[in-house]
């Protein structure tokens, strides 16, 4: 099944609050990306987490990943309208299964951020 | 630096047609990833090259898609012949390095419309 998956699916919130997305994966990893797909375009990566990382920021941006629980967020803090995107987190599988380079998608948390 | 570039951005054909889409990645990047994104499915990856190298093709749907990478500036992805399940949005990305630790860099796609 798949290797990322986002909830929640769908996310409104006011300019200016907190956005807070999850992302489950299943199998070992070497590291969980976040990318962001604006309507119509292709997708801009965001930030990237390694295994032996817990946390880390780039600007309005926190991700977390805890490995235990195969799980990562991401925060958005003090949203903006152009913050409205669709979110996807990204794992890249370690060791003998890296397979050079692939990335397994999930399907996406739709981030609506309303003025 | 130019980004991944793909073309065409639209493509309408009816069923049965041959669909060529090409892709040029970012100059440098040794990666190139094939993708396709529907309502449906998301965002499925069909094949990637590493060092013009197919490595993985798993994802080709079946035998009616093909992919070449004849250089490290170029590369295609050729539908023959088309059905209407085919329509999609299709992203090519690419990436500096191998082993998944760098960020993929996507195109703006092409959204292909079959009749």
């Amino acid at each position: 099944s798949q290797q990322g998956e986002e909830d929640p699916q769908a996310l409104s919130i006011q300019e200016g609050e907190n956005a807070t997305m999850n992302c489950s994966y299943k199998t070992s990893i070497n590291n969980l990306q976040w990318y962001r797909q604006n309507s119509g375009r292709g997708l801009v990566h965001l930030i990237l987490i390694r295994s032996n990382e817990r946390e880390k920021h780039s600007g309005r941006l926190r991700v977390t990943l805890d490995t235990s629980k195969k799980s990562s967020s991401l925060l958005i803090t003090a949203s903006r309208a152009a913050d409205t995107a669709s979110y996807f987190c990204a794992t890249a599988r370690g060791g003998i299964y890296n397979q050079g380079g692939k990335l397994i998608f999930g399907q996406g948390t739709e981030l609506s951020v309303k003025p | 630096d130019a980004g991944v570039i793909q073309s065409p951005r639209h493509e309408v054909t009816e069923m049965g047609q041959e669909v060529t889409l090409r892709c040029k990645p970012i100059s440098g990047h040794n990666s190139l990833f094939w993708y396709r994104q529907t309502m449906m499915r998301g965002l499925e990856l069909l094949i990637y090259f590493n060092n013009n190298v197919p490595i993985d093709d798993s994802g080709m749907p079946e035998d009616r898609f093909s992919a070449k990478m004849p250089n490290a500036s170029f590369s295609t992805l050729k539908i023959q012949p088309s059905e209407p399940r085919d329509s999609a949005v299709y992203f090519c990305a690419s990436s500096p390095r191998e082993q998944g630790n760098q960020p993929q860099h996507f195109g703006d796609g092409t959204r292909l419309s079959i009749l």
